[in-house]
């Protein structure tokens, strides 16, 4: 089963900051998501990225969201201008190498005060 | 009408119990159906998925789809108080596209 970890565990940031959640695959996979669960709530997709491009992306995924690959290695998640509302667990998912199945990161919790 | 939905529960069985887990959507698109488990406060874990309608089996854990009923269920023989979590369904009309889940329902099983 692919691995995937994800960097911090939990942040915390002041509303309107900018936070950047890392997702650093232990092998080479070719699809990266990310997804974000609400206390309390379903799991929701916001973006999937492949071949240094995102291919899929959700209403939730506004002009406040980016990602990018930026050493061909981590997979990251930018969120500009935080809002309350922002305050989730963000995790991670992989596939790729001949499957297509996700598999998820153990994700990172975010709370925005 | 939700895309896809699931009793919340929580559902609680003793210990050696079989458990039906189940999940319905509303998208006929979708094609490939997946289970998940999730401990408190951790990333879904992948137990199974499937493809189109059938059966499948993996150890103590079967997976079911009925397409013509937009209905999944997972059974687990033998329930363990490890099994205890939270068991997201998931699905997507394309292998690789972005994935629809259910609300989950919470799994108690008590020794």
């Amino acid at each position: 089963e692919p691995e995937v970890t994800q960097t911090p565990s939990h942040q915390v940031t002041q509303m309107g900051q900018e936070v950047i959640l890392r997702c650093v695959p232990i092998s080479n996979h070719l699809y990266f998501y990310w997804y974000r669960q609400i206390l309390g709530q379903k799991v929701e997709f916001l973006v999937s990225f492949y071949n240094n491009e995102i291919s899929e992306k959700s209403e939730i995924f506004d002009d406040q969201f980016s990602v990018e690959r930026p050493d061909g290695s981590n997979f990251t998640l930018k969120i500009r201008s935080t809002k309350l509302e922002d305050s989730a667990m963000y995790f991670c998912a992989i596939s790729g190498g001949g499957a297509y199945e996700q598999y998820f990161g153990p994700g990172t919790r975010l709370t925005v005060t | 009408q939700k895309e896809v939905e699931q009793d919340p529960g929580p559902l609680s069985v003793p210990e050696g119990a079989i458990v039906s887990l189940n999940c319905t959507y509303s998208n006929s698109a979708f094609q490939y159906f997946m289970w998940y488990r999730q401990y408190s406060r951790k990333g879904p874990e992948l137990l199974m998925y499937t493809y189109s309608s059938g059966n499948k089996e993996d150890g103590r854990f079967t997976a079911q789809v009925d397409k013509s009923s937009k209905y999944i269920s997972l059974f687990i023989r033998d329930s363990q108080p490890s099994d205890s979590a939270t068991y997201l369904c998931a699905m997507t009309r394309v292998w690789g596209n972005m994935l629809t889940f259910g609300g989950g329902t919470r799994l108690m099983v008590k020794p």
